[in-house]
């Protein structure tokens, strides 16, 4: 039971043009999302959160768009650089169901920014 | 001066045996958690603890046993293990539970390997 999904196992963009990653989820008792960004042989680092309160949230180059309606949600980077080329996890948390603090990750979208 | 250090970072061993993997964290969180990462890139939660305590047990085989000696380290003891535990195993500490968001700061990874 997949409850967070990335669709998109890689994606491709030229230097300087947007990025943009999405994730997909099915559990409504999600409120709080990520963003991860793991290197190879690295483990994954925290990009950018939102809660379900908001419909956007942005931190310098990264944006993360929320539609709760459509149970999906989106990472923006612009402009992209080659140093941006890393795997990026989407994640999800319910904060009111008693079980911890766990988050549920998607599989993963492979990015390459390419000169 | 690693937030979370993983011990060891590879581990190759035969089926049947017992192995364990380390973990600290140095950023005075108080909860841990083990995570697992399959062939298919899928991050699953395995178990979570909250000042030494068990809060999270996901339905991982009871081969698989978590150890809190203090706040500050979780290890991960699996006994007989079996070609299908092949995997990375990640570490991660967060400030806190509850509801809210408390993000995770993730290990490098053991990738362990059973032949």
């Amino acid at each position: 039971d997949q409850q967070v999904k990335q669709n998109s196992p890689s994606l491709s963009v030229q230097e300087g043009r947007i990025s943009i990653l999405n994730c997909d989820y099915t559990n409504s008792m999600f409120d709080y999302f990520l963003w991860y960004k793991k290197y190879p042989a690295e483990g994954p680092t925290f990009l950018i959160s939102i809660s379900s309160i908001k419909d956007k949230n942005e931190d310098g180059r990264f944006t993360v768009f929320l539609n709760k309606s459509a149970k999906h949600l989106s990472l923006h980077i612009v402009p992209s650089q080659p140093g941006d080329s890393a795997v990026y996890f989407c994640a999800a948390k319910a904060s009111f169901t008693g079980g911890g603090n766990k988050l549920t990750f998607g599989t993963g979208t492979q990015l390459k920014v390419e000169l | 001066d690693t937030a979370v250090s993983q011990t060891p970072k590879y581990l190759v061993t035969q089926m049947g045996n017992d192995k364990s993997i380390k973990c600290e964290q140095n950023l005075g969180h108080d909860t841990m958690y083990w995570y697992k990462q399959d062939s298919k890139k899928f991050l699953k939660i395995m178990f979570s603890y909250n000042n030494k305590e068990l809060i999270i047990n996901e339905t991982v085989p009871n081969r698989f046993s978590p150890k809190s000696p203090d706040k500050a380290h979780l290890n991960l003891h699996i006994n007989s293990l079996e070609l299908g535990d092949s995997a990375v195993y990640f570490c991660a500490s967060s400030p806190g539970t509850g509801a809210r968001l408390y993000g995770y700061t993730f290990g490098s990874g053991t990738r362990l390997t059973v032949v």
